[in-house]
């Protein structure tokens, strides 16, 4: 049962473009979200995160926007550059602890900026 | 760089035996999690420990154990290893117990169980 979902397992978007990656989730209890960014031969690093009282949060080329009715989370990246061609993993966590407190993540999203 | 080592970086051992893998967390933070990465089931959360004490359990096998040590470094111990365990290992590392803080990842140790 996977509680983050992240569908597209690549995708492909020019230098300069916008980059949109997306992310659904399915349990209610999740109250703080982040994206982490991976290279191969390297942990996750992590690049940004909303909670689930704001709807959207910005740093640099990098905007999330959170869709609370909907489940839905997405990483906007402006503009695209070659550097950012890694696998992008979608995580949640609750903040009240009735859980487990460590990350549940998605499977990852390999975004690849073409020249 | 985040801070978090992790040894060693390879292991390659056979079924049936135990290994340990040993995390390092940064300066300064509580908190150290366990996360397994396989190739079908991404990266998964085992354990959590904080300043001491196990603070959280995710999908760790009986098989599994962990500690954190007084200087905040943790271990994490796998025994009776089954092909399937065959793995990246990641430890992660945050300044307070609370898990929507970021966590600092770790290089990983990748294990291989022949």
């Amino acid at each position: 049962d996977q509680q983050v979902k992240q569908n597209s397992p690549s995708l492909s978007v020019q230098e300069g473009r916008i980059s949109i990656l997306n992310c659904d989730y399915t349990n209610s209890m999740f109250d703080y979200f982040l994206w982490y960014k991976k290279y191969p031969a390297e942990g996750p690093t992590f690049l940004i995160s909303i909670s689930s009282i704001k709807d959207k949060n910005e740093d640099g080329r990098f905007t999330v926007f959170l869709n609370k009715s909907a489940k839905h989370l997405s990483l906007h990246i402006v503009p695209s550059q070659p550097g950012d061609s890694a696998v992008y993993f979608c995580a949640a966590s609750t903040y009240s602890g009735g859980g487990a407190d460590g990350l549940t993540f998605g499977k990852g999203t390999h975004l690849i900026i073409q020249p | 760089d985040s801070g978090v080592t992790q040894t060693p970086k390879h292991l390659i051992t056979a079924t049936g035996q135990r290994v340990t893998l040993r995390c390092s967390p940064r300066s300064g933070d509580l908190s150290v999690y366990w996360y397994q990465q396989s190739l079908d089931q991404g990266l998964q959360f085992l354990i959590q420990y904080y300043n001491g004490e196990e603070r959280a359990k995710g999908n760790i096998l009986e098989r599994f154990s962990a500690q954190q040590f007084p200087d905040l470094h943790s271990e994490l111990n796998l025994s009776s290893l089954e092909l399937g365990d065959s793995a990246l290992y990641f430890c992660a590392s945050s300044p307070r117990g609370r898990s929507y803080n970021e966590q600092f990842f770790g290089p990983g140790t990748r294990l291989t169980v022949l």
